[in-house]
């Protein structure tokens, strides 16, 4: 099995709504990613947990937080969005940490769209 | 020059015929090299991994890797009509510093 869930699956906020994304993986990996993806483009890293420990940022602004619980759960809490920030968010998890060049698994993602 | 380059297509194959997918890769550090197809509004699909010179085979994919040359490429035989999305090529991270590279995307279009 190797299912990444996220919800909600679309989500549309002002932009001075707080919310936030959620996924979930139950197969024991150990590294979680957030991706924001553009209309055709590819997957842009934002953030990377190891071991529930934030290991890379990519110099994503503020308004962006992401969080990791517990070694199964990652959220990503929105504040003070900007148009421009609309887009497919995509959670993935993988086995391996990052350095480890472990296969990722994505999650179906949430489509925001900020107004 | 990028990391991992595609060619952005359209690639038109016909029905049944065999779609050729190619990627190049800079960074000759890079171990694991993945394809992924992602349709319209969906998020990307894993199709094949691949970390040895080489051809991979599951199913009617096959995945070719040349380290020497920095090249990777999916083959696709028996094309489909639902075998029509974007193919992301990308190679995996190998260093604590350095995280997995997605190519642009190539768009196959399998015409009846």
């Amino acid at each position: 099995d190797t299912e990444v869930t996220q919800t909600p699956k679309h989500l549309v906020m002002g932009m001075t709504n707080k919310k936030s994304l959620k996924c979930e993986q139950h197969m024991g990996h150990r590294a979680m990613y957030w991706y924001k993806q553009k209309a055709k483009k590819p997957p842009e890293l934002m953030f990377v947990y190891s071991y529930e420990k934030l290991s890379i940022n990519e110099s994503v602004p503020s308004r962006f937080s992401p969080e990791c619980p517990n070694s199964s759960l990652l959220n990503l809490h929105l504040h003070a969005l900007q148009p421009e920030d609309s887009a497919l968010y995509l959670c993935a998890s993988s086995q391996e940490v990052i350095a480890e060049g472990g296969t990722q698994y994505f999650g179906p993602g949430t489509r925001l769209t900020v107004l | 020059q990028k990391e991992v380059e595609q060619n952005s297509g359209p690639l038109s194959v016909p029905e049944g015929a065999i779609a050729s997918l190619n990627c190049t890769y800079s960074d000759r550090g890079s171990q694991s090299f993945f394809w992924y197809r992602q349709y319209s509004g969906k998020s990307p699909e894993l199709i094949m991994s691949i970390y040895s010179n080489g051809d991979k085979e599951d199913g009617r994919f096959t995945a070719q890797l040349n380290k020497a040359s920095q090249y990777v490429s999916l083959l696709i035989r028996d094309s489909q009509p639902s075998d029509s999305a974007t193919y992301l090529c990308a190679r995996g991270g190998y260093s604590s510093a350095s995280k997995i590279i997605f190519g642009s995307g190539t768009r196959l279009s399998i015409r009846p």
